[in-house]
């Protein structure tokens, strides 16, 4: 099992470019998240899908876009990249019976925008 | 407003001793804390977790308390161990309709352990 992974690992944008970053689990969970941390920060939520076909907002959804295309993969899009976006962003996911509650993260995408 | 709040950013903890990490947090509506571990350049890694119901769960050498009351819990570790040296990250997760799903993170509090 590779547990979650994303793509790319690094990417740097011009302000105004667009990305997708790419997640996958094979886990089989239902829900999935991200997030994104920046420097001497904890980690804060973008947004999350409770479900195959179901996303919404988490703390700082603003300048972004998501997509569950199916329940393993979860992507988020940057429309317009600017450098308030540059930051390290981890995908998660979790079991619906998940005994600690907990989730489960991947390796991150760190992000520049210049 | 930081609703989970680890005040402190570094902690040096001689090897065999033991680490006590700490967090605090302000919304009642979390009902469960999960304390993660993060190395550098990789994703945090679930390491320990504790209901609101309960004031203690321990899992081999680390144990979490939680003081409802004073809405504080801690982390401890013993003995601490080369590998322990890392970012440890204190989250809450908010019970059913308390809001957005997800979990809310501290700051963290880099753990160093000295040889």
């Amino acid at each position: 099992n590779a547990g979650v992974t994303q793509t790319p690992k690094f990417q740097v944008l011009k302000t105004g470019q667009s990305m997708t970053l790419q997640c996958a689990q094979d886990m089989n969970h239902n829900s999935m998240y991200w997030y994104r941390q920046d420097p001497g920060m904890g980690l804060r939520l973008i947004y999350y899908s409770a479900s195959e076909g179901t996303t919404d907002k988490g703390e700082v959804p603003n300048g972004y876009n998501v997509s569950r295309l199916n329940k393993r993969e979860f992507s988020l899009r940057l429309e317009s990249a600017a450098p308030s976006q540059t930051s390290v962003y981890f995908c998660a996911s979790k079991a619906v019976a998940a005994s600690y509650n907990e989730q489960f993260f991947g390796p991150g995408t760190r992000l520049t925008v210049l | 407003d930081q609703q989970v709040k680890q005040n402190s950013p570094s902690l040096s903890v001689q090897e065999g001793r033991i680490s006590i990490l700490n967090c605090d947090y302000t919304n009642s509506m979390f009902d469960y804390f999960l304390w993660y571990k993060k190395y550098p350049a990789e994703g945090p890694t679930f390491l320990i977790s504790i209901s609101s119901i309960k004031d203690k769960n321990e899992d081999g050498r680390f144990t979490v308390f939680l003081n409802k009351s004073a809405k504080h819990l801690s982390l401890h570790i013993v003995p601490s161990q080369p590998g322990d040296s890392a970012v440890y990250f204190c989250a809450a997760k908010k019970r059913e309709g308390g809001g957005a799903d997800g979990l809310t993170f501290g700051k963290g509090t880099h753990l160093i352990i000295q040889p």
